[in-house]
């Protein structure tokens, strides 16, 4: 069956500006996450959704970046006021439910902030 | 803080070789560890280990769990080329909501 899909998979932006970055997960799966990869870096924890349940948004590093899930579905993650280090790969995960369940991850979109 | 290292940090062998890549952690309410294979960009699941001392095969690769000593190791035996990748190791806690908290990664590269 598909896999989880993100888009764009590229991204360049100038900073400043706002960007909206998609995932799909794996139909079915009500656990979503987002991570961040930084050059040289381990992924980062930012958010996850669980059903209808309110998100956990404690990886966040900002006031601005935002997070949303419509219809248990699709989420898109927003950053606002781009600045350059936040210029990295944003990998989308999803599993059957929270819990100790193996996480599919999408292809990430890249993020390069001029 | 919860920490999750893995060691080495980067490896380079020759196809046949045997290796083993090591991933230790200091986290609270630990629940299970997961290792990851990322090739490019979207990592894929290899294992997922909760119970210390039992090991998880499958085929060229083995993994097990010292939560004693709290540390996995990750084994590939007669590699091949197509084992290059960047190797992750992960946490999830019980406290977390199945966020995993993850290493830095072990880049290995199998040469020809």
């Amino acid at each position: 069956g598909a896999g989880v899909s993100q888009s764009p998979s590229n991204k360049v932006t100038e900073k400043g500006k706002d960007v909206e970055l998609r995932c799909d997960p794996i139909s079915g799966h009500t656990a979503l996450y987002w991570y961040r990869q930084s050059l040289g870096q381990g992924l980062e924890f930012l958010i996850y959704f669980q059903g209808n349940s309110a998100p956990d948004k404690s990886g966040l590093p900002s006031d601005r970046f935002s997070a949303e899930r419509t219809g248990g579905s699709v989420s898109t993650l927003t950053i606002q006021r781009t600045q350059q280090e936040d210029s990295a790969v944003y990998l989308c995960a999803s599993s059957p439910q929270v819990g100790p369940y193996e996480q599919y991850f999408g292809p990430g979109t890249r993020l390069t902030v001029t | 803080e919860d920490k999750v290292v893995q060691s080495p940090l980067s490896l380079v062998v020759h196809e046949g070789d045997t290796v083993t890549l090591n991933c230790s952690y200091e986290v609270t309410n630990f629940r299970s560890l997961l290792w990851y294979k990322q090739e490019k960009k979207a990592p894929t699941f290899l294992f997922m280990l909760t119970s210390s001392g039992i090991e998880k095969k499958s085929g060229r690769l083995s993994s097990i769990l010292d939560k004693k000593e709290l540390f996995s190791i990750l084994n590939i035996t007669a590699t091949q080329t197509g084992d290059s990748a960047v190797y992750l190791c992960a946490v999830i806690k019980e406290t977390s909501g199945s966020r995993l908290t993850f290493g830095e990664g072990t880049q290995l590269t199998v040469n020809p």
